[in-house]
């Protein structure tokens, strides 16, 4: 099964358009974090948000805001007034440790956002 | 110069063919790991180690090997590769918080191998 299911393979907005990425996650540890990263076309891998399983209050960072909801396992991302330069891959991660592996950090398949002007 | 460092950057190689992609990194970091990348796929965990004694399969180990020659280097080898081995491979550090857990991940710039 999926640790992190991305469901939205591609999104498509114009600029200025509010848009949200959607990640559920599946673990079994009580504590767990979650994270967030951005991939612009250029390939690397940029970190934008760790959260632990014990915070839930949302963050919000300039255009950024995330919402972790641990009643529904998920930890969602939302753009606002998206731009141009927001058209990147986004990965959402979960780093949970089991007892046969250890502290293991699993990735989403990931979200294509495309933003137009 | 990148924190995170991988070589060679490209590289295409026969079938067969023994290869090594090659990780350094500056920051000090325990833990190293190496992930590939496939369209459609995200980003799946091959190998990763917490210290140089330390080294776990990932989701995807068949095919590969791992050696962690020092807290800094973490070598990836495919010991006779296989077209389907072709993508973009990143190796990853990560630090420990006061519980024991990873902090953020920092990444090389990826290798891109072509196996033919």
């Amino acid at each position: 099964a999926q640790k992190v299911t991305q469901a939205q393979t591609e999104i498509s907005v114009v600029e200025k358009e509010d848009v949200t990425l959607d990640c559920v996650y599946e673990t079994r540890d009580t504590t767990y974090y979650l994270f967030w990263y951005k991939q612009p076309p250029s390939g690397e891998l940029v970190f934008l948000i760790r959260r632990n399983s014990f915070d839930e209050q949302n963050e919000i960072s300039g255009r950024y805001s995330w919402n972790f909801q641990k009643s529904t396992s998920s930890f969602n991302f939302t753009i606002t007034a998206s731009q141009v330069v927001d058209s990147a891959v986004y990965f959402c991660a979960l780093s949970e440790w089991q007892k046969s592996s250890g502290d293991k950090l699993t990735f989403g398949t990931g979200t294509r956002l495309a933003v137009r002007p | 110069d990148a924190d995170v460092t991988q070589t060679p950057r490209n590289r295409i190689t026969k079938t067969g063919k023994r290869i090594m992609l090659e990780c350094s990194q500056t920051k000090g970091h325990d833990r190293m790991y190496w992930y590939r990348q496939d369209p459609g796929l995200g980003l799946r965990l091959i190998y990763y180690s917490f210290d140089v004694k330390d080294i776990n399969k990932g989701e995807i180990s068949d095919g590969y090997s791992v050696s962690r020659q020092a807290q800094a280097k973490f070598s990836l080898s495919l010991e006779s590769a296989i077209p389907n081995q072709t993508a973009l491979y990143f190796c990853a550090t990560s630090s420990r918080d006061s519980l024991g857990r990873n902090t953020e991940a920092f990444f090389g710039q990826g290798t891109r191998l072509t196996v033919v």
